[in-house]
């Protein structure tokens, strides 16, 4: 079993959908966790960052951690063209920790 | 000015020849990273540098070498080029450790925009 695993897609949802992205990890030690987004031809930059369990809001971003079941997700409501970008989770077990990477899952918003 | 540059952007080399991928960073960090991303691989981990005498090999080393020419630099190298090192390669680095809240991750990486090689 991959210590992280992701869906890749493509999904493909219209503009304004609530969209729902996820991973599992098979390392119940894991306590950080991030999601990054990649445009094309870009590097990767951080999103969002979670510290144990709970949720995050960040604007029309929400980032939940379920540890019991070893699963986070990322929410983007009212979900726009300009979000279209493989997004990928990533985790560690410290804050100074190497980071274990999902392969991400691309998204498309449908104008 | 972007925080963690790489050049070249693009670069066309053919099978065998030396190649030499280089990245910098103002944003002060200790540690730097180097990976590659190929379409379903995702993202693998080459070689990362803790600090400047500090050089470790990553899950995907053979075939690369680096360098670690200062804080601020680190350099990939392909001492002879094979096809299947097409791919596209980026540079990291990160914070490291220090004090404060454990809730605020030092390991978070911040990307430069990438380097796309193709080797013929």
């Amino acid at each position: 079993q991959k210590e992280v695993e992701q869906d890749p897609g493509p999904l493909s949802v219209p503009e304004g959908a609530i969209v729902s992205l996820n991973c599992t990890y098979s390392n119940s030690a894991f306590q950080y966790f991030m999601w990054y987004r990649q445009y094309s031809r870009k590097g990767p930059e951080l999103l969002m960052y979670t510290y144990s369990s709970g949720n995050k809001e960040d604007g029309r971003f929400t980032a939940q951690v379920d540890k019991s079941s070893k699963y986070i997700s990322l929410f983007i409501r009212d979900s726009q063209p300009s979000d279209s970008a493989t997004y990928l989770c990533a985790m560690s077990v410290g804050r100074d920790d190497k980071i274990i990477f999902g392969k991400g899952t691309r998204l498309h918003i449908l104008p | 000015d972007a925080d963690v540059t790489q050049t070249p952007r693009n670069r066309i080399t053919k099978t065998g020849k030396r190649i030499m991928l280089e990245c910098s960073q103002t944003k002060g960090h200790d540690r730097m990273y180097w990976y590659r991303q190929d379409p379903g691989l995702g993202l693998r981990l080459i070689y990362y540098s803790f600090d400047v005498k500090d050089i470790n090999k990553g899950e995907i080393s053979d075939g690369y070498s680096v360098s670690r020419q200062a804080q601020a630099k680190f350099s990939l190298s392909l001492e002879s080029a094979i096809p299947n090192q097409t791919a596209l390669y980026f540079c990291a680095t990160s914070e490291g450790p220090g004090q404060g809240d454990l809730a605020v991750a030092k390991n978070i990486q911040y990307f430069g925009a990438g380097t796309r090689l193709s080797v013929l």
